[in-house]
């Protein structure tokens, strides 16, 4: 089955303890994003990748870093969380073709993560 | 940074009546994209409109996209109760160095009563 699979699905942390969320897709997508999503303020994305060691901010990047080092996966890493961080966080994949700029994106079921 | 908007933030219907939401973007964009989200949940895609195209349809679903107003409508036609979802549309911004990201709109949340 297609499809975009995100651990773990919830995490209570401390502020200042590393996490990594990991995202994995078996679509064979070069494209693959982080996404928050807060009330009243819909999706913002975090990073994106449209390669293997190609990533790029987004609009909210501050306190996140990530990793393409295999095609499949994108995991988010958090190296010192704080509360404004708590949220529901999404990762999604989706084919890239130069010129056509990002295409449907296929969504994971998403973390919800609280920082205490 | 600054997201698309949408309207209305909420829009409450009965079944069987249409329900219009509206996306204003403010870059060039390649496409842009609708998805659903029951709440809460992961987002699903709905429909995706090129910068060339000004309507398309699928299903009881029509998108317009009017790249000269920077705006987009979608109207689900003859709607059902489990049509209830937040709608967001996003824009897949075109060229320069913001070339890969998608920008989302703040969502319309629909009810539709039975």
């Amino acid at each position: 089955e297609a499809q975009v699979t995100q651990n773990p699905r919830y995490l209570i942390t401390v502020t200042g303890k590393k996490l990594t969320v990991t995202c994995s897709q078996n679509m064979n997508h070069e494209y693959m994003s982080w996404y928050r999503q807060d009330p009243g303020l819909g999706l913002r994305q975090i990073y994106y990748s449209m390669n293997v060691e190609v990533t790029d901010k987004g609009d909210v990047p501050e306190g996140y870093k990530v990793s393409r080092k295999e095609k499949r996966n994108f995991p988010l890493i958090l190296e010192s969380p704080s509360p404004n961080q708590t949220s529901l966080y999404f990762c999604a994949s989706s084919p890239y073709f130069a010129g056509e700029g990002v295409e449907t994106q296929y969504f994971g079921p998403g973390t919800r993560l609280l920082v205490l | 940074s600054q997201q698309g908007e949408e309207d209305p933030q909420a829009l409450s219907i009965q079944e069987g009546e249409n329900a219009t939401m509206n996306c204003s973007y403010k870059t060039s964009i390649n496409n842009l994209q609708w998805y659903r989200q029951n709440s809460g949940r992961g987002l699903v895609h709905l429909i995706l409109i090129r910068s060339n195209e000004r309507e398309k349809h699928s299903g009881r679903l029509r998108v317009t996209l009017d790249t000269s107003k920077k705006s987009s409508s979608l109207l689900i036609t003859a709607s059902r109760a489990a049509d209830t979802a937040s709608y967001f549309c996003a824009s897949a911004n075109a060229g320069g160095t913001s070339y890969g990201k998608l920008t989302f709109g703040q969502g319309t949340i629909l009810t539709v009563h039975p």
